[in-house]
């Protein structure tokens, strides 16, 4: 079974420092997905970067960028020029590669980044 | 307007009381989900239907009944309440071949939160 393993409940960070949010998977398919995930305190779930496993280069996506490493199975966060609006908690997510509505999201246990102004 | 809606957003009821919370997506999705999420925040799927068909349960009991009259819905039955129901849920869509590949995101609703006292 795959699990997605985040080893920091909390992580705090300056206002306009950079933090690195840690995520780790375990998988013995090829072809999947990757996903952080953003929940405020809204509750909504937004989704801030997603990596396809086939894909070597990192995903970025403006101040938000990933450190994907397929053989440590290791997929982090970074997060540059932290904004108070970053303030929620963070889940890393595993798809598997199928498309036929049996594949699911895996969820880590989330990292809830406080934003020190 | 929302992609995927849920009502009701917060639902307070007594123990042993059946109540449903309801899901649209206006997306043309194929897929529909529901993952629980716990007090402790961590998220887990409880089902996904595929154009209407049930394709994925994961050992929910059978008190949780999800019912989808068309590709558009999903909504969630809950018979005798349980305490231990108390928790976020989220209904999500995602769309299928041809609409963005296989890294299509999942669309969230804002959840419901279920409390049972």
């Amino acid at each position: 079974a795959q699990t997605v393993t985040q080893s920091q409940p909390e992580m705090s960070v300056q206002e306009a420092e950079t933090v690195t949010l840690s995520c780790t998977y375990d998988t013995s398919e090829s072809d999947y997905y990757l996903f952080w995930y953003k929940q405020p305190p809204s509750r909504q779930m937004i989704l801030v970067i997603r990596q396809e496993a086939y894909k070597q280069q990192n995903a970025t996506e403006n101040r938000f960028s990933v450190n994907f490493q397929k053989a440590a199975k290791s997929f982090s966060l970074k997060i540059s020029d932290s904004q108070l609006g970053d303030a929620a908690m963070y889940f890393c997510a595993y798809r598997l590669g199928s498309n036929f509505g049996n594949e699911k999201l895996t969820f880590g246990t989330g990292t809830r980044l406080t934003i020190i102004p | 307007d929302t992609a995927v809606s849920q009502t009701p957003k917060y639902l307070v009821t007594q123990m042993g009381n059946d109540k449903s919370i309801k899901c649209e997506q206006n997306l043309g999705h194929d897929t529909m989900y529901w993952y629980k999420q716990d007090s402790k925040k961590f998220l887990k799927i409880m089902f996904s239907y595929n154009n209407k068909e049930l394709i994925i349960n994961e050992t929910v009991p059978n008190r949780f009944s999800p019912k989808s009259p068309d590709k558009a819905h999903l909504n969630l039955h809950i018979n005798s309440l349980e305490l231990g129901d108390s928790a976020v849920y989220f209904c999500a869509s995602k769309g299928g071949t041809g609409t963005g590949g296989f890294g299509e995101k999942l669309f969230f609703g804002s959840g419901t939160q279920l409390s049972v006292l």
